[in-house]
């Protein structure tokens, strides 16, 4: 069946540093991988989109990569700041209009 | 606009009890879901409706029916709640372009839903 995994529960991360969450994915091929914040108590909120042959996409201070031969997503937030402390949630997506959410990553950043 | 609404935001059932969960956007979007969101599970799909009269089961649908009763209004029902439906419940809505959608979902606040 289709696999999503976060690499941690939880990461600290420095504030100012660059905080790296991973995604990883087995038996499925995804048209598109997506990124979401959510802050407690709220629903998810998009971050960003990148398709499968694309290799990397920016906004403002995120970056995400897509290596769909390694079935991997790197997503990575520069200059971090506490604003920045929620969990991260991957999602992938195909043509058949469902999208499977991962478990997500709760992101602490220290002052 | 208000995006996604979702009610009610609290409720508490006995088991055997039954409920629906409301849920509208009103962003003309085609698609929208029901997710249920439990500690270290993260987001799974219950049901998923592409446009309106069309529903499809998602990893979870047992013990839950869906209406898609128009394009903006997406109804969960729990016939006989049960203690393990306790949980979060999103629903989420999307725009469709093309073949199949590029675009991200829309989250609604949520129902924190305990059954007892």
């Amino acid at each position: 069946s289709q696999k999503i995994e976060q690499n941690s529960e939880a990461l600290n991360i420095q504030e100012g540093k660059t905080a790296t969450l991973t995604c990883n994915y087995t038996n499925y091929s995804p048209a598109y991988l997506q990124w979401y914040r959510q802050d407690p108590g709220r629903g998810p909120v998009f971050l960003l989109l990148i398709r499968e042959n694309e290799k990397e996409k920016r906004k403002e201070r995120l970056k995400v990569t897509f290596d769909t031969t390694l079935k991997q997503s790197l997503f990575h937030i520069t200059a971090s700041q506490p604003a920045d402390s929620a969990t991260y949630l991957c999602a992938l997506g195909g043509r058949d209009d469902k999208i499977i959410f991962g478990k997500g990553t709760r992101l602490h950043i220290l002052p | 606009n208000a995006g996604v609404t979702q009610t009610p935001k609290f409720q508490v059932l006995k088991t055997g009890q039954s409920m629906t969960l409301q849920c509208a956007q009103d962003m003309n979007h085609n698609s929208m879901y029901w997710y249920r969101q439990d500690p270290g599970m993260g987001l799974r799909l219950i049901y998923y409706s592409a446009s309106e009269g069309t529903t499809d089961k998602g990893e979870v649908p047992n013990g839950y029916n869906v209406s898609r009763l128009n394009k903006r209004e997406f109804s969960l029902r729990l016939e006989s709640a049960a203690p393990s439906q306790t949980s979060v419940y999103f629903c989420a809505s999307r725009r469709l372009e093309g073949d199949f959608s590029y675009n991200e979902q829309f989250f609604g606040p949520g129902t924190r839903l305990t059954v007892l």
